[in-house]
């Protein structure tokens, strides 16, 4: 089955270092969407990147996209306390397929001051 | 910036009881979900609502479950008779479109089954 499967499951870095997140996925998609959950909150919407798309960028997130690998990244730069949260990849079904989003289990960042 | 919004942001209920979790998407947006997060679990899909009928449902949303477009403006998920495995987030969201379009997610709802 489709799955999004995020790694590291959890990363500590210092505040100003770059921060990393892979994603793994098995099927077909349209698009990977990547959101940030702070502890016990709501979903973020952070960016969203086409399978026809290699990267994206959105302030200091850069979104790299391996349709080959079935993988993608997320990396954050300068990273600062309050990016501490757990990120999420997000992929749907493919062309013509279900638009329900699937989620890995996340990896779970800590910027420490 | 049109956000989706989600109440209650709590609901503490005992186990059988029926609730409604409420939700007013993004007012031009065509597609609706719910989806839930178990305490430290996966986010799962439930749910998706297009046209006033249900598009898509995983083998989470049984009979117990429903959904409904009320009005022009909200989107309600029942439970009909609440389990004590109902426990979880609740996290509607909603999209323009269906392929390449971003779901936005609202604040969802805690739900805890006692």
């Amino acid at each position: 089955s489709q799955q999004g499967e995020e790694d590291p499951q959890a990363l500590s870095i210092q505040e100003g270092e770059n921060a990393t997140m892979n994603c793994s996925y098995k099927t077909s998609i349209n698009n990977l969407q990547w959101y940030r959950q702070n502890s016990g909150r709501g979903l973020v919407h952070l960016i969203l990147i086409r399978s026809n798309e290699r990267e994206k960028h959105s302030g200091r997130l850069r979104v790299t996209l391996d349709t080959s690998k079935k993988s993608s990244s997320l990396l954050i730069t300068a990273s600062r306390a309050a990016d501490t949260a757990s990120y999420f990849c997000a992929t749907d079904g493919g062309i013509g397929g279900s638009e329900k989003l699937v989620f890995g289990k996340g990896t779970k960042l800590t910027v420490n001051p | 910036e049109p956000e989706v919004t989600q109440t209650p942001s709590h609901q503490v209920t005992q186990m059988g009881q029926e609730v409604i979790l409420r939700c007013v998407p993004i007012s031009n947006h065509l597609y609706f979900y719910w989806y839930r997060q178990i305490l430290g679990q996966k986010v799962e899909f439930l749910v998706s609502f297009y046209n006033n009928e249900i598009s898509e449902k995983s083998e989470i949303f049984d009979d117990q479950f429903s959904v409904e477009r009320p009005d022009g403006s909200n989107f309600t998920l029942k439970i009909r008779s609440t389990k004590l495995e109902d426990s979880a987030m609740y996290f509607c969201a909603s999209s323009r479109g269906r392929g390449q379009e971003t779901q936005y997610f609202g604040p969802g709802t805690r739900l805890l089954v006692l």
